[in-house]
This record gives C-alpha cells, structure tokens and sequence, in this order.
C-alpha cells in the first residue's frame, strides 16, 4: 500500500490567499484525522471524520478553516483567507475504525505551508 | 480530562547509552497506549503498542510496559544509536474512542 497521501508536500503563498491541502488515506481506512504540528504548540487534532462524517471539529481554530471528506478516498483542508500564523505543517492521518482502540493511526508525510 | 503528560526534551545522549522517556496518562476506562516516533522531515510512525495492563509492546529495542497502577508507559531501549534521533509521543486511545490523543513529544539528539 502507498501509504497516506498528502499534496502538496510544500506550499508557499501569500497572506490573504486561499490555500487548499489533499489527502488520500489508506484503501479501505474509515477513520481520517487533519492535524496541525507547529513549534509553539506542537501536534493539534483539528478535525476528524469516520466514514466521511465529520465527527468533531472542535480544534479546527476558526472559520478560515474548513475540511470536507466527499468520498471515502479523499479529503481536503481549506484555508481562505490565509494569514502568516498558519504557517505549520499539516498532517493528515487514516486508521480502522473497526479495530477500535487497539488501531493505529498512519501519518502522511505532511504538507509544510507558508504564509508569508 | 483525557491527557498524556511525557518528559521535555531535549534529551542528548551518547551512541550506546541506555534511553528511558517517561509518560504518564490520565484516562478514564482502560485506554491502549502507544508510542510514534517522528524522524526528521517525515509524520509520525508508530513504535510499538500495548493494549491492556501489563502489556509489553516492543519493536527495534525499544520497550515500554502499560503499568495500569502507576497510569504510565515509559519508553527504554539499552543501547541508543545515532539513526533513533527523532522526536518521540506517547498517546493513548480510549475504548470506544476514535481519536488519538498526543503527549507533547521528547525530542532525542544521539551524538556519535
């Protein structure tokens, strides 16, 4: 298996702008989590969803945040407009449900965004 | 609430010296627990895993125990190599739970 699978790996834009990340989690994963890893506050749970519902989205920090999960196989994490604070790397993660607390989750490799 | 509380980093080692991370957790019910490990540049991959007290998970000598009576899962490995520099979080997940819930990672730095 590919893995999960993050677009782009870097992005660089300007405050202001939209910016739109991607995720394709595991074939046949149900449960698919956004997170936010910075310095200053290391690795936030912004939003997850199971079985394309979002089940919480109680981290997501405001309403210039938004996440969608259209089909089993790929979701996104929107940005409009994007301000230098949001400057992190955004991780996207997928695991089994089914297997309950004994799943693990599985990481992409993150997509690094800066706004300048 | 549901929380996991691991040691601050960074922790600088010599090649060969034994590691011991510590993590304690606060959970209602009987959570598993685990430890990722995040290299350089790269997500987070899980380590090893231990699903009930008493448990042992183990992978690449590393080890950690699920001691249900003092709530932690501290992390050991014998022998540190320069290749286990990376950052390190205990999480735990809770029966019934969908999340993943993070400590705030160890920072290890193994000099040759």
């Amino acid at each position: 298996d590919a893995g999960v699978i993050q677009s782009p790996r870097h992005e660089v834009t300007e405050m202001g702008q939209e910016v739109t990340l991607r995720c394709k989690p595991i074939s046949g994963h149900n449960s698919l989590f956004w997170y936010r890893q910075t310095m200053m506050r290391g690795l936030e749970l912004l939003i997850y969803f199971n079985n394309n519902v979002p089940i919480d989205d109680s981290g997501m920090p405001e309403d210039r945040f938004s996440a969608k999960m259209p089909n089993a196989s790929f979701s996104t994490l929107k940005i409009q407009p994007s301000e230098p604070r949001d400057s992190a790397v955004y991780f996207c993660a997928s695991s089994l449900a089914g297997q309950g607390q004994r799943a693990e989750a599985f990481f992409g490799q993150g997509t690094r965004l800066t706004v300048v | 609430g549901n929380s996991v509380t691991q040691m601050e980093g960074p922790v600088t080692l010599s090649e060969e010296a034994f590691l011991t991370i510590n993590c304690t957790y606060t959970a209602t019910g009987y959570p598993s627990l685990f430890w990722y490990v995040q290299y350089p540049g790269e997500g987070l991959q899980l380590l090893l895993k231990a699903t009930k007290a008493d448990d042992k998970g183990s992978n690449k000598g590393f080890e950690a125990t699920y001691r249900k009576e003092t709530t932690s899962f501290h992390l050991e490995k014998g022998s540190v190599q320069v290749s286990d520099s990376a950052v390190y979080f205990c999480a735990l997940k809770l029966s019934g739970g969908f999340k993943t819930i993070f400590g705030a990672g160890t920072r290890l730095f193994v000099k040759a």
